[in-house]
């Protein structure tokens, strides 16, 4: 069983539409994660919030917008998505860099497949 | 800058093969390095880790050790099961890459019965 929880599993919108993602770890971690999975792709990250704050924006368009709520939940905002932004979207946290001193694995939930139509 | 470099496959083996999985590394200073397995339909999970030279991380019958002459951390496991079809992914993190993780291309394996 996963630690990190994903909701919905799948999501069907249109391009019109505005839809969240939702996940949510109750590790104690404080660094979390978006990323975008294209199949049998690596994933490509999105963004990175450390204590609740933004920290890593990967050039993202603003049809996706994150917000974290507090530590142990972060949504992924959706509106105006265009088919190409179908794939697979994956949640992960982990223990921050600077508290561990070396890098930490991520923990990643199992996502959330995502259809524009 | 920092990437991994891992073969791409697709690789199929016969169950009970050897297994194999080269991943080779660039990094400034002194990289933790991971192995991901992804299952059909689900999310990326932690195989094994190595935070420095010379360790060797271990789990289900995977083996992969921490080489930092070469800069590899290939991937082994002695028997093969048709459970192990799924991609794997080489993967490292660094001081320089704060909370990111830099992932390979990913190897996608088939195991036939």
């Amino acid at each position: 069983d996963t630690e990190v929880t994903q909701t919905p599993k799948h999501l069907v919108m249109g391009m019109t539409n505005k839809k969240s993602l939702k996940c949510e770890q109750h590790m104690g971690h404080r660094a979390m994660y978006w990323y975008k999975q294209k199949a049998k792709k690596p994933p490509e990250l999105m963004f990175v919030y450390s204590y609740e704050k933004l920290s890593i924006n990967e050039s993202v368009p603003s049809r996706f917008s994150p917000e974290c709520p507090n530590s142990s939940l972060l949504n992924l905002h959706l509106h105006a998505l265009q088919p190409e932004d179908s794939a697979l979207y994956l949640c992960a946290s982990s223990q921050e860099w600077l508290r561990s001193g070396k890098g930490q694995p991520q923990h990643f939930g199992d996502g959330t497949r995502l259809s524009i139509l | 800058g920092n990437s991994v470099t891992q073969m791409e496959g697709p690789v199929t083996l016969s169950e009970e093969a050897f297994l194999t999985i080269n991943c080779t590394y660039t990094a400034t200073g002194y990289p933790s390095l991971f192995w991901y397995v992804q299952y059909p339909g689900e999310g990326l999970q932690l195989l094994l880790k190595a935070t420095k030279a010379d360790d060797k991380g271990s789990n289900k019958g995977f083996e992969a050790t921490y080489r930092k002459e070469t800069t590899s951390f290939h991937l082994e496991k002695g028997s093969v099961q048709v459970s192990d079809s799924a991609v794997y992914f080489c993967a490292l993190s660094t001081p320089t890459s704060y909370d990111k993780v830099i992932f390979g291309p990913g190897t996608s394996l088939s195991v036939i019965p």
